[in-house]
């Protein structure tokens, strides 16, 4: 296993547009977070599931927003209607069980709407 | 609410020095766990050392040791014999039973040679 793995690296698109993101968590992880970073800030909490449940989802999220998790594996972030203020780069980590467990994080996947 | 506070956005150091790195966290809970993650520029985010509440010893990790001050909810990061490659963004995040990890602003740390 590679650890947590992030598709696209990089996007670009008008405003507008829909975008979608996938993570690819380390496979024995049954939970999935989704965060997103601007600039120079700390990650805020987006979203999170276990296993195929989507447990939490941040007030940040908007109806714009849809993250699913089919089968309880990879996870897809939809960014409907894009904005300018949606630029950003958007995280995924992985954790097992246990609230003391490391998350692993991916790359992240950075999004600029112009 | 939980919150992560870290008031010092920019530090620097000499190569071989020592840095502390302060955080304050805010909380009802009694069980808990802390975290300092590292971020490199354009690299993903990697864990330093964490801590968990009830223990009252304070983590270390080869050069990185924690003062955690439970009574005081502060959690400062000590990197000793700093190196090059210490030079990164560090995030202190904070997590509870069934939460999310919710983390601070972060503080960049600059290495000088």
């Amino acid at each position: 296993d590679t650890g947590v793995s992030q598709d696209p690296r990089h996007k670009i698109t008008k405003r507008g547009q829909n975008v979608t993101f996938r993570c690819d968590p380390i496979s024995e992880h049954n939970r999935l977070y989704w965060y997103r970073q601007t600039l120079g800030q700390g990650p805020e909490f987006l979203t999170y599931f276990q296993n195929e449940a989507q447990l939490e989802k941040s007030r940040l999220l908007s109806d714009r927003f849809s993250a699913e998790r089919p089968k309880g594996s990879f996870s897809t972030l939809e960014i409907q209607r894009t904005e300018q203020g949606d630029s950003a780069m958007y995280l995924c980590a992985s954790t097992g069980t246990g609230f003391g467990t490391e998350a692993f994080f991916g790359q992240g996947t950075r999004l600029t709407v112009v | 609410a939980q919150t992560v506070t870290q008031s010092q956005p920019e530090m620097s150091v000499q190569e071989a020095e020592t840095v502390t790195l302060s955080c304050t966290y805010d909380t009802s809970e009694s069980d808990y766990y802390l975290f300092w993650y590292k971020q490199p520029p354009s690299r993903q985010m990697i864990l330093v050392i964490r801590q968990e509440a009830y223990k009252q010893q304070n983590a270390t990790e080869n050069r990185f040791s924690v003062n955690f001050q439970k009574a005081a909810k502060s959690f400062s990061l000590k990197i000793s014999d700093s190196q090059l490659g210490d030079a990164a963004m560090y995030f202190c995040a904070y997590r509870t039973y069934g939460q999310n990890f919710v983390f601070g602003p972060g503080t960049r740390l600059s290495v000088l040679p």
